[in-house]
This record gives structure tokens, sequence and C-alpha cells, in this order.
């Protein structure tokens, strides 16, 4: 299986951009994502790129995957107080995902 | 679209009684279903990945007699979890999964929150 991990926590301003980190091991992903999980709920799918592609912009958010480093971020810009949640970001080959440990994010007002 | 229901969305029951937890696509046919489990501030962890009208195929450590798995139409897969215990108490999340819908993505449910007493 794929190993991905991400720090796990980040505390940022309001109104300031976060940047939430994700290493990989196995570059045969052919779609990685980005999903929210606020608490007590399930996860809500925020984005995804495809493996062939360097940069998605998608409103406030940008994901950049360098596959030669195999490192995935996802740029939250206007950081806002709604946006504190985890955050998880997962490869998948074929239907099978692999998902990374979690960044919990902290906006403070 | 792409919305996936869990019913009961937090169950609180006796030890060694059984709990029956649902996942159902809403508006897709979900060709796959996996059932996560996911404790406190940790990630997801797969349980089991089950297709519809064939037995579902378990992860490496899950009882498959205890977390029971019917997978009985392209929208409706159940998770039964037998004589339940407190180290049984999390938080089950179901995905649906259809390579139909253009993103090749899981779609999650809202997740159920199990508490053995």
């Amino acid at each position: 299986g794929e190993d991905v991990e991400q720090s796990l926590f980040l505390s940022v301003r309001e109104g300031d951009s976060s940047v939430i980190n994700c290493t990989y091991t196995d570059s045969s992903s052919t779609y990685l994502y980005w999903y929210k999980q606020e608490p007590g709920a399930g996860l809500q799918l925020l984005t995804y790129i495809f493996s062939n592609m360097d940069m998605k912009q998608d409103q406030r958010l940008t994901v950049l995957l360098n596959k030669k480093d195999k490192h995935l971020s996802l740029r939250i810009a206007d950081t806002q107080t709604g946006d504190s949640a985890i955050y998880f970001c997962a490869g998948a080959t074929g239907n099978q995902f692999y998902f990374g440990t979690g960044t919990s994010l902290t906006v403070i007002p | 679209g792409a919305v996936v229901s869990q019913h009961p969305s937090w169950v609180i029951c006796k030890s060694g009684t059984s709990v029956k937890i649902e996942c159902r696509s809403l508006d897709f046919q979900a060709t796959t279903m996996f059932w996560y489990r996911q404790f406190p501030k940790q990630s997801l962890m797969l349980m089991a990945t089950s297709n519809e009208g064939s037995k579902a195929t378990y992860e490496q450590g899950v009882e498959k007699d205890k977390f029971l798995i019917n997978h009985a139409s392209l929208t409706l897969s159940t998770l039964t979890v037998t004589s339940a215990h407190p180290e049984d108490s999390s938080f089950y999340i179901c995905s649906a999964y259809s390579g139909s819908l253009g993103t090749d993505t899981q779609y999650f449910g809202p997740g159920t929150r199990l508490t053995v007493l």
C-alpha cells in the first residue's frame, strides 16, 4: 500500500493563507484528493487533481502537485474561521484510496 | 449530486447486542462501497470493500464474522456490528465509488457514531 504523510497541526490567523502539505510514496495514483472533515462529520471532497497536472485552482483553493518529489499541497487563500477542520489528502489507485494522517487546521480570529 | 447518506447518525447500544448501519448512495449507483473506521484524532482505517452482489473483501485484522457487510444493491450497503463491545465504539464512515461519475472518487457518508456501553 501507499504511505501518505501530513503534518498534524497548522494554525493561521483569519485572512492569512494556509498551506497544508502532503507527501506520498506511490507515484501510480491517478488522482490525488483533498478532503475536509469537520468535527463529528464525514469527509467532504474539496478538490482533486489528475496526476498529469501540476496545479489546479478552484476559487480560494489551489492544489500544487510535484510528482518528482511526490509532494502535494493545498493552499487556502483568505482563510476563514469556517475553514477550521481536519484536512486529509488521499491518493487513489483504481478504487483503492490511501489517506494521509490528517492535518488539523485552526484559524485564529 | 453524488450524495451518500448513513443511518443512524448516532447509536448507543448495550454490550452484546448487534447494530446495523446503513449506507445509501442517493443519486447515483455505486459499483463499490467502502467501510472505514475512525478513532478520535486519527485517520480513516479501511475495514472492507464491497461490490454489489458479491462478498466483501476485508482488510487484514478485521474480523469478518464480527463486522458483517451486505451489499444488496447498487445503492445500499449495510454494516452489522455483531455482539458489540465497548472497544467497538468508534466513528464508522462509508463511502461509495462510481467510475461513471468522471472523477473516480469516493463520496463519503456523514458517518455513524457508535457507542457501546
